[in-house]
């Protein structure tokens, strides 16, 4: 069965303290795998698509990168404007209209 | 551009009661999904409209859930004689061309603010 894990649950960091999150996933196989970021009361924004292994995308101060077992979502010198709850998505061989969601990494910025 | 957007924001009803959530998607896009989140989980799948009709309703919990999208546009999901447990947030979101249709990146999902629903 497919499934997306994501770890920690929350994570508490100091403005400046570098981090990572992780997104493991166990599928068929991958045709994708997306990072949202999602704020209180919103609904989640897209951040990153990964297709294949060793990918990297980077956004100011994130970078998603990809393996066959699992992403990592790296965040370098965060502000407490990137507190929120980071979402990681998969869309797998075995499905082909849903994304299997996993259930997210909340993560305090403290100034 | 116009993103998603979702009616009403927020909606308190009492059990027993009918609601609809609607959902406008954002211009041209062909793909309309349907989730529902609570709180500290992601997203559940309910259904997926490719065009005006429902691709995958595989999600959708029993058979008061119901969604339509007549015109391939704005789609309502209408959840007959509520319960507690339906309440949560009804996301909606909207793709340029479905997962299992599109090229890369055609088949990013955009989020809408969500419904806030809460059955008293």
């Amino acid at each position: 069965e497919d499934q997306v894990t994501q770890s920690p649950e929350a994570l508490r960091l100091q403005e400046g303290e570098s981090s990572s999150l992780n997104c493991s996933y166990t599928v068929s196989g991958l045709r994708g795998l997306f990072w949202y970021r999602q704020d209180p009361g919103k609904g989640p924004e897209f951040l990153f698509t990964l297709y294949s292994a060793g990918e990297e995308k980077e956004k100011e101060r994130l970078k998603a990168t990809l393996t066959k077992k699992e992403s990592f979502l790296h965040i370098t010198a965060p502000k407490p404007e990137d507190s929120a709850t980071y979402l990681c998505a998969v869309h797998s061989l075995n499905s082909n209209y849903q994304l299997i969601w996993g259930a997210g990494t909340k993560l305090i910025i403290k100034p | 551009g116009a993103g998603v957007s979702q009616t009403p924001s927020n909606k308190v009803t009492e059990k027993g009661k009918y609601v609809e959530l609607r959902c406008d998607p954002i211009s041209g896009h062909t793909a309309l999904y349907w989730y529902r989140q609570s709180l500290g989980q992601g997203p559940e799948f309910l259904i997926y409209f490719q065009g005006t009709g429902a691709a995958d309703d595989s999600g959708l919990p029993n058979d008061r859930f119901f969604a339509v999208r007549p015109e391939g546009s704005v789609s309502t999901l209408k959840i007959q004689r509520t319960e507690r447990g339906d309440s949560a947030v009804y996301l909606c979101a909207s793709s340029l061309k479905p997962l299992h249709l599109s090229g890369r990146g055609e088949e990013t999902q955009y989020f809408g603010p969500g419904t806030r629903l809460l059955v008293l």
